[in-house]
């Protein structure tokens, strides 16, 4: 199906733990980024990537570590879980500058 | 630096009402504005969006005009559904485009039978 997915849809891990979300697009988009939302905060910018190899800290990049090996996978990694990265996901894609971003559906992460 | 500024919510509204939510930006030459619109449980969505001052974006009934003029673009409906109660996002893309988009804290909408 063409979109973007993200993977999983939940998720809960202990603190301390490594844990890997994905994120995966059909549209060959340039951009892509990850996001988290949380009550009280809107959305935040935890990193983005421009192309391929090329990646930039958002506004929370603490505690998070991101690749783009392929122009359709961008995914996070939460190195050391703790319980403040719990929160709700959001990756997006963007076909070109001035372009409209894509949302995929969320992932619900709980560290307990 | 660039910011969107919302008003906050939640705002209730009873159906077939008017809403009105208003956003105002701050950015440096000409930036492209959107409405983005959260259901519960789901992603954001596009709602509409404007490239260039007076433009008006319009889709479900929900409209917005680029105003420059008073550094503005707020959404308005003339009559709101149940179907929807949301949360809304205002953002924005600054001109060059190289960056990401920035969006507002969001406006919770609830419409009542």
């Amino acid at each position: 199906d063409a979109g973007i997915t993200q993977s999983p849809r939940y998720k809960i891990t202990e603190t301390g733990r490594q844990v890997t979300l994905m994120c995966h697009q059909t549209w060959s988009h340039s951009y892509m980024f990850w996001y988290r939302q949380d009550l009280g905060h809107g959305l935040r910018l935890i990193y983005y990537s421009a192309a391929a190899d090329i990646t930039d800290k958002g506004e929370v990049p603490d505690g998070y570590v991101v690749s783009r090996s392929k122009t359709e996978n961008f995914p996070l990694t939460l190195e050391s879980a703790t319980r403040s990265q719990t929160s709700v996901y959001f990756c997006a894609s963007r076909g070109g500058s001035r372009y409209e971003q894509y949302f995929g559906p969320g992932t619900r992460l709980t560290v307990t | 630096g660039n910011s969107v500024t919302q008003m906050e919510g939640p705002v209730t509204l009873s159906e077939e009402a008017f809403l009105t939510i208003n956003c105002t930006y701050t950015a440096t030459g000409y930036p492209s504005l959107f409405w983005y619109v959260q259901y519960p449980g789901e992603g954001l969505q596009l709602l509409l969006k404007a490239t260039k001052a007076d433009d008006k974006g319009s889709n479900k009934g929900f409209e917005a005009t680029y105003r420059k003029e008073t550094t503005s673009f707020h959404l308005e409906k003339g009559s709101v559904q149940v179907s929807d109660s949301a949360v809304y996002f205002c953002a924005l893309s600054e001109s060059s485009g190289n960056t990401p988009l920035v969006f507002g804290k969001g406006t919770r909408l609830s419409v009542i039978a």
